[in-house]
């Protein structure tokens, strides 16, 4: 079945440098890759997400981009700071058109940022 | 305030026994969802529903059963026949399906222990 494969299964960085984490899927019909952010005893979040006609996307201190040729895509945090802290998840959507498609997450990735 | 709520956050359950966990939106949404957390295995999708009265089976669907009577109440019920219940169950909704438009919107979960 299709899949996506997450890395860094934990990342950490001290306050101030950047982290990256990054994502391969195996559907090349996937059109849409969110971000999700999941602080400890709570739900996951969206935080970014990208769709296959742009290759990068930029939200203040976060940005994603997206390699179709390759199937992988990246979540870059920059000037890190204790509050990213979290669980972070990628997914991918498959399952053919935008009316039936579900999302494959993947295995999520712990990030500590040390202060 | 708009959201999920998902109930109870915590349950115990002896081997054998079918328990319901709930799960209510007043965001209006179409789409609610279940996804199951383990460590290192990221979110898998086990029932969704487009629209009250029908649901699909997701990926991980055996031992699971769910109800979308009303459009605000997703309830899902773990069964005696999951052989490995013990997890962190999240339940989400969004305005159209998850693999197009739609931003999941995610509860704060339910963690099951079976003893």
């Amino acid at each position: 079945g299709e899949n996506v494969e997450q890395h860094p299964s934990t990342l950490s960085v001290q306050e101030g440098d950047s982290a990256v984490i990054k994502c391969t899927y195996s559907d090349s019909a996937s059109n849409y890759f969110p971000w999700y952010k999941q602080e400890l005893g709570k739900g996951p979040q969206l935080i970014i997400d990208i769709r296959s006609n742009v290759g990068e996307k930029k939200d203040q201190r976060i940005a994603v981009t997206l390699n179709k040729t390759a199937k992988h895509f990246s979540l870059h945090i920059t000037e890190t700071q204790p509050e990213d802290s979290a669980v972070y998840f990628c997914a991918a959507s498959t399952g053919g058109s935008s009316n039936t498609g579900k999302l494959i997450f993947g295995q999520g990735t712990t990030l500590q940022v040390k202060p | 305030d708009g959201g999920i709520t998902q109930s109870p956050k915590y349950l115990f359950r002896k081997e054998g026994q079918n328990v319901t966990l709930s799960c209510e939106q007043n965001l209006n949404h179409d789409a609610m969802y279940w996804y199951r957390q383990d460590p290192g295995q990221g979110l898998r999708l086990i029932y969704y529903s487009q629209i009250v009265n029908d649901f699909q089976k997701g990926d991980i669907a055996e031992g699971y059963s769910v109800s979308r009577e009303k459009k605000e109440s997703f309830p899902l019920t773990v069964t005696s026949a999951q052989k490995n219940p013990t997890a962190f169950y999240l339940c989400a909704s969004s305005w159209g399906p998850a693999g197009g438009t739609g931003e999941l919107f995610f509860g704060e979960g339910s963690r099951l222990t079976v003893l």
